[in-house]
């Protein structure tokens, strides 16, 4: 089983939608979950970053951490065109700056 | 907030050729860098740790002979895929962590894409 699990089936949306995206993971030591946006051909960039359980929201943007599950979702509200990007979760174990990814999600919102 | 550069963005080269990534962090001093490698609709694969002044650190699978890192200071650490076949072409990052209490966050470089021939 892999460390963090992310079906990187390629989503559209229309403009508007709410985008759902997850991931779920074995470790349960891990206690940092982030997400990272990545355009094409470009480095990731840090969109979220939570420790534990519980929810962070930052705009439109939301992350949730329920550990007692080992799963992480993000939502995106009101999603814009300039949100079509891949959305990849990352995670780590304190102490240790070794990140764990998932596959990443492309996300295409349709104007 | 901090910048990563990688340098050069792209690079094709023969099959056989050694090549050579930079990764700098602009505006802060990074004690650790990691590089990555990434393949189409692929996660990222974490190859090795870089510190300052030290060996670097593999993943497992990792050839340390064939990708040789030097992380010769604060702000630069170097990648050297060293005679490269065309199954090493592939989109490689970089990222720093700032030193001190407050270096939780990696900064990722925009990416090197490397085409072997």
């Amino acid at each position: 089983q892999k460390e963090v699990e992310q079906d990187p089936g390629p989503l559209s949306v229309p403009e508007g939608a709410i985008v759902s995206l997850n991931c779920t993971y074995s470790n349960s030591a891990f206690q940092y979950f982030m997400w990272y946006r990545q355009y094409s051909r470009k480095g990731p960039e840090l969109l979220m970053y939570t420790y534990s359980s519980g929810n962070k929201e930052d705009g439109r943007f939301t992350a949730q951490v329920d550990k007692s599950s080992k799963y992480i979702s993000l939502f995106i509200r009101d999603s814009q065109p300039s949100d079509s990007a891949t959305y990849l979760c990352a995670m780590k174990v304190g102490g240790n700056n070794r990140l764990a990814f998932g596959k990443g999600n492309q996300v295409v919102v349709i104007p | 907030g901090a910048v990563v550069s990688q340098h050069p963005s792209r690079v094709i080269c023969k099959s056989g050729t050694s090549v050579k990534i930079e990764c700098r962090s602009l505006d802060f001093q990074a004690t650790t860098m990691f590089w990555y490698r990434q393949f189409p609709k692929q996660s990222l694969m974490l190859m090795a740790t870089s510190n300052e002044g030290s060996k670097a650190t593999y993943e497992q699978g990792v050839e340390k002979d064939k990708f040789l890192i030097n992380h010769a200071s604060l702000t630069l650490s170097t990648l050297t895929v060293t005679s490269a076949h065309p199954e090493d072409s592939s989109f490689y990052i970089c990222s720093a962590l700032p030193g001190g209490p407050s270096g939780n966050e990696q900064f990722f470089g925009p990416g090197t894409r490397l085409t072997v021939l």
